[in-house]
């Protein structure tokens, strides 16, 4: 258990299906991110919240819409979505106001899209 | 473009041996260098970072050295161990412009016994 906690673990859907990915953390912290992980590239940067606000959208395709309603909780809803969307999908907690620029990782949702 | 550049997809090393990561970025505004280590169906997790005002941070088997000159960070991992097999990452941020962590694309460290 790293602190944030990601549901579903694994997800297969299919192009015309909507879904969601949560993310959680009772860690204290005031940022939150989603990355994306396809095999053999960088972990790729999708969104930033900063205390519940969005900073950065990395030109994410609006098929992907995601929601803070707080500072614990990150949402990542998912619809009409590419094959080539299937990836790993990180999400990501840090508190850089207390200088702590590390990110504490949750275990990722496996996501097929069929 | 990669800020971050990991070269070897692929490294393999005799249990008890040295292992030796690298990682080299292009942006000299980053300032601060992290490595994380992810095991399969894992999220990374963070295993030892530098600040760029030092050029060595060791923490147990673990040594980070940061040559800014030459834009270059090396991860040595003294011994070896078969549980130290993973994805290794190397990511880097502009502590003044927030802390968005650019990562390059990882090392699989096998290590044999």
């Amino acid at each position: 258990e790293t602190g944030v906690t990601q549901t579903p673990r694994h997800l297969v859907m299919g192009m015309t299906n909507k879904k969601s990915l949560k993310c959680e953390q009772h860690l204290g912290h005031n940022a939150m991110y989603w990355y994306k992980q396809s095999a053999k590239k960088p972990l790729e940067l999708m969104f930033v919240y900063n205390f519940k606000e969005q900073t950065e959208n990395n030109s994410v395709p609006s098929r992907f819409s995601p929601e803070c309603p707080n500072s614990s909780h990150l949402f990542l809803h998912l619809h009409t979505l590419q094959p080539e969307d299937s990836a790993l999908y990180l999400c990501a907690s840090s508190h850089p106001d207390r200088g702590d620029y590390g990110y504490t990782f949750g275990s990722g949702t496996r996501l097929t899209v069929v | 473009d990669q800020q971050v550049k990991q070269n070897s997809p692929s490294l393999s090393v005799q249990e008890g041996r040295i292992s030796i990561l690298n990682c080299d970025y292009t942006n000299s505004m980053f300032d601060y260098f992290l490595w994380y280590k992810k095991y399969p169906a894992e999220g990374p997790t963070f295993l030892i970072s530098i600040s760029s005002i030092k050029d060595k941070n060791e923490d147990g088997r673990f040594t980070v050295f940061l040559n800014k000159s030459a834009k270059h960070l090396s991860l040595h991992i003294v011994p070896s161990q078969p549980g130290d097999s993973a994805v290794y990452f190397c990511a880097a941020s502009d502590m003044e412009y927030g802390n968005k962590l650019v990562f390059g694309a990882g090392t699989i460290l096998r290590v044999k016994s």
